[in-house]
């Protein structure tokens, strides 16, 4: 079955650089949602789009930006990269009509570097 | 905002010992509860979840306990596999939002 996909798999950045990443949910699901984990932590909500519109914000930092796409992809944009962006950055897609909970399924993962 | 408490954050077992990991919640509201496991270097993976209509789901060697009056919800493994080792997490949606809260989750290691 197809899963979530997002690229790169692995970005390293200098500080004060920018970085995008991308995510392409499973097909048929209408609401994305961007997460960031660091290391020996549990993810943290950024940011999610259900229909091309922003659903809900989490933690998301103002120097952040995220949109989806009527592909209904997503990308993250991140700029004025600090080293503490450095983290795993998880895309999770579900189908919102189907179930009202929220039932989500991950992506890989992006593993951002900043040196 | 919903809050998930989690325990313990590090559990080692022996190979075909059982293991448990438990969650409680804060919001009344929350009706979803899933578990995902998460391997070095991977996203996160549903396992299993239950619904508050229901007490208890079982999915071969896995099963989760749903007590809607304590507000707690649990993770029973059986018969432990080394390939069972990653790192576990609860979660607790709906209640009118569609983002669930994650608990700090579990490294759960099993001995060969």
């Amino acid at each position: 079955a197809a899963g979530v996909i997002q690229s790169p798999r692995h970005l390293i950045k200098e500080k004060r650089e920018t970085a995008t990443l991308k995510c392409y949910p499973i097909p048929r699901h209408d609401t994305v949602y961007w997460y960031q984990q660091g290391p020996g932590q549990d993810p943290q909500f950024l940011i999610s789009f259900y229909e091309k519109m922003q659903s809900d914000k989490g933690s998301i930092p103002d120097r952040f930006s995220a949109q989806q796409f009527s592909d209904y992809h997503s990308e993250l944009n991140m700029s004025s990269l600090e080293l503490g962006d450095s983290a795993l950055y998880f895309c999770a897609s579900s189908a919102r009509l189907a179930v009202n909970t929220g039932e989500l399924f991950f992506g890989e993962g992006s593993r951002l570097t900043v040196l | 905002g919903e809050n998930v408490e989690q325990h313990p954050s590090t559990l080692s077992v022996q190979e075909g010992d059982s293991a448990v990991i438990k969650c409680t919640y804060s919001d009344s509201a929350s009706n979803y509860f899933p578990w995902y496991k998460q391997e070095l270097g991977k996203g996160p993976q549903l396992i299993i979840d239950i619904r508050s209509n229901v007490g208890e789901k079982k999915d071969q060697r896995i099963a989760v306990t749903l007590n809607k009056t304590a507000k707690h919800f649990s993770l029973h493994i059986t018969e432990t596999q080394p390939e069972d080792s990653a790192v576990y997490f609860c979660a607790a949606g709906g209640g009118g939002s569609y983002i669930p809260t994650f608990g700090r989750g579990t490294s759960l290691i099993v001995h060969p």
